[in-house]
C-alpha cells in the first residue's frame, strides 16, 4: 500500500547530540512536510518541501534543518537538540496538484524523540 | 491572529449512540476544512473534508457540517464504537494569504462500552 514511512518510531538522543529523522512516501507526492507535536497539542508546522523548494516557517528555530535528496526521501535534522525538543515528528506529504496546502495532507505514523 | 479553536477538550459517549465534535475558526478566508483523527501514539488520519462551497458532507459513518455564517464546524459519528476513542482535530486552510493548515486543538473522544 501507498504510505508515508517514517523511521526510527522512537529516538533516544542526549542532549546536544545531532539526531536526525527519516520520512519516505510511496506515494509520489510533490509535497513534503515536518510537524512537531508536543504532547496533548496540536501539530505545529516546521517547514516543507514543494518539490525541492524549502520553505520554512517563520517561527521554526535555526536548530532545525531539512534536507529532501528525492522525491521519495526528507530528513528532519536536529542539531543541538534540547530537553524541549522532546516531541513527536510528523511527517506529512500531499499531492501538490493545484496549490500546495489546498490538497489533503497524509501523515506518517511519527518519530517520538526523547532527549537525555 | 487567527485560530482554530475547539468548544470542548473531552467528550465522552456511550457507545453506539452518536457523537458531535465542535469547531470553531475565525480566519473567513478559510476555504477549505479538514478533520483529523489521532490514536495513541500514531499520526493523524485523514477522516474527512469539506470545501467553502459546500455545508454538508457525509462519508461512512461520518457527516462533516459546515456553518460559514457563525464560522463552525462540526464533526458528526454516528453508531460510534470503541475504535472511535481517539483526539480529533479540525484544521482549516486559506486560500488567500496565509495559505497554511491551520490546526485546532483538539477534543479527545472516548467511548464508553
Amino acid at each position: 500500500d501507498a504510505m508515508v514511512i517514517q523511521n526510527p518510531r522512537y529516538q533516544v538522543t542526549q542532549f546536544g547530540k545531532p539526531v536526525t529523522l527519516s520520512c519516505s512516501q510511496t506515494l509520489n507526492h510533490n509535497v513534503m512536510y515536518w510537524y512537531q507535536q508536543k504532547s496533548s497539542q496540536a501539530p505545529k508546522l516546521l517547514f516543507h518541501y514543494y518539490d525541492k523548494d524549502f520553505n520554512n516557517e517563520a517561527d521554526t528555530p535555526d536548530n532545525f534543518q531539512s534536507r529532501r535528496p528525492n522525491t521519495s526521501f526528507c530528513f528532519l535534522d536536529i542539531r543541538s537538540p534540547g530537553l524541549g525538543d522532546a516531541a513527536m515528528y510528523l511527517c506529512a506529504t500531499s499531492e501538490g496538484s493545484s496549490s500546495a496546502y489546498t490538497d489533503t495532507q497524509y501523515f506518517g505514523p511519527g518519530t517520538r524523540l526523547t532527549v537525555l | 491572529g487567527e485560530s482554530v479553536g475547539l468548544h470542548l477538550p473531552t467528550l465522552s459517549v456511550q457507545e453506539g449512540d452518536n457523537s458531535i465534535i465542535n469547531c470553531a475558526y475565525s480566519n473567513s478566508a478559510s476555504d477549505y476544512f479538514i478533520w483529523y483523527k489521532q490514536e495513541s501514539g500514531k499520526g493523524p488520519q485523514f477522516i474527512i473534508d469539506i470545501r467553502s462551497n459546500m455545508d454538508k458532507r457525509q462519508g461512512q459513518r461520518v457527516t462533516v457540517l459546515l456553518n460559514k455564517t457563525v464560522k463552525h464546524l462540526s464533526l458528526q459519528i454516528a453508531a460510534t464504537q470503541p475504535g472511535d476513542s481517539a483526539v480529533y482535530f479540525c484544521a482549516e486552510v486559506s486560500n488567500f494569504g496565509n495559505e497554511k493548515l491551520t490546526f485546532g486543538t483538539g477534543t479527545r473522544l472516548t467511548i464508553i462500552p
